[in-house]
């Protein structure tokens, strides 16, 4: 069966400092990959998708990239947080099938002060 | 731009009660719906998926109906239990290709004992 990991589960950063989150997907391959935020409140936003190695489109400009070094693994960086990265970032993803179900990881929290 | 709003935003019912959640989006090209759990704290858990061309989707004690042309989606909870205590989310994917979910901002739900 599929699952899929986030890491770290939580994460206290302050301003400035840099950012890496990781999304692993297992039991899968070539799998499309995606990265949401939820701030406190409101909807969940994608912020980027990726449907192969290297290639990544970025739905809003942001302080944020992603990478995807490898076929089942997600990368979520900045080089200098703002205090408004804070949030709730779950990364997902799906198959290539008529239906593409979309499948959330546990997600990871990151509060920057 | 999609939009995609959830009323409402909080329920409380007593154990045992139906239920109904709305949900409604501004553009009816869709490719399909999504509903969605979450837990506090939690990642996403995907309840069931409506492709554009279907009018309901059953699982258990959830039934959802689409009603593309009008832009609208609800989910049925028959006989709800404190289990059934979380958040509840819709999400449409366009039907121009692209695979990103929009989401409504989600129903909090509160089963009482």
């Amino acid at each position: 069966s599929q699952t899929i990991h986030q890491w770290p589960a939580t994460l206290v950063q302050p301003v400035g400092s840099p950012l890496s989150l990781e999304c692993t997907v297992e039991g899968t391959s070539n799998p499309n990959l995606y990265w949401y935020r939820q701030a406190a409140g409101r909807g969940l936003q994608l912020l980027f998708y990726s449907v192969g190695i290297g290639q990544i489109s970025s739905e809003v400009p942001q302080n944020l990239s992603a990478s995807r070094p490898q076929d089942r693994q997600f990368i979520l960086s900045s080089k200098k947080l703002l205090l408004s990265d804070s949030g709730f970032y779950l990364c997902a993803w799906s198959v290539h099938l008529s239906q593409e179900t979309q499948y959330f990881g546990p997600g990871t929290r990151l509060l920057v002060l | 731009k999609q939009e995609v709003t959830q009323i409402p935003a909080a329920l409380s019912v007593p154990e045992g009660e139906n239920l109904v959640l709305n949900c409604s989006f501004t553009d009816s090209a869709i490719y399909n719906l999504q509903w969605f759990r979450q837990d506090p704290g939690k990642g996403l858990t995907s309840l069931l998926l409506i492709q554009s061309s279907q009018r309901e989707q059953t699982s258990g004690r959830l039934n959802a109906s689409l009603d593309k042309s009008s832009g609208r989606s609800t989910l049925y909870i028959a006989a709800s239990q404190p289990g059934d205590s979380a958040t509840y989310l819709c999400a449409v994917r366009p039907g121009t290709g692209r695979r990103a979910l929009t989401f409504g901002s989600g129903t909090r739900l509160q089963v009482q004992p």
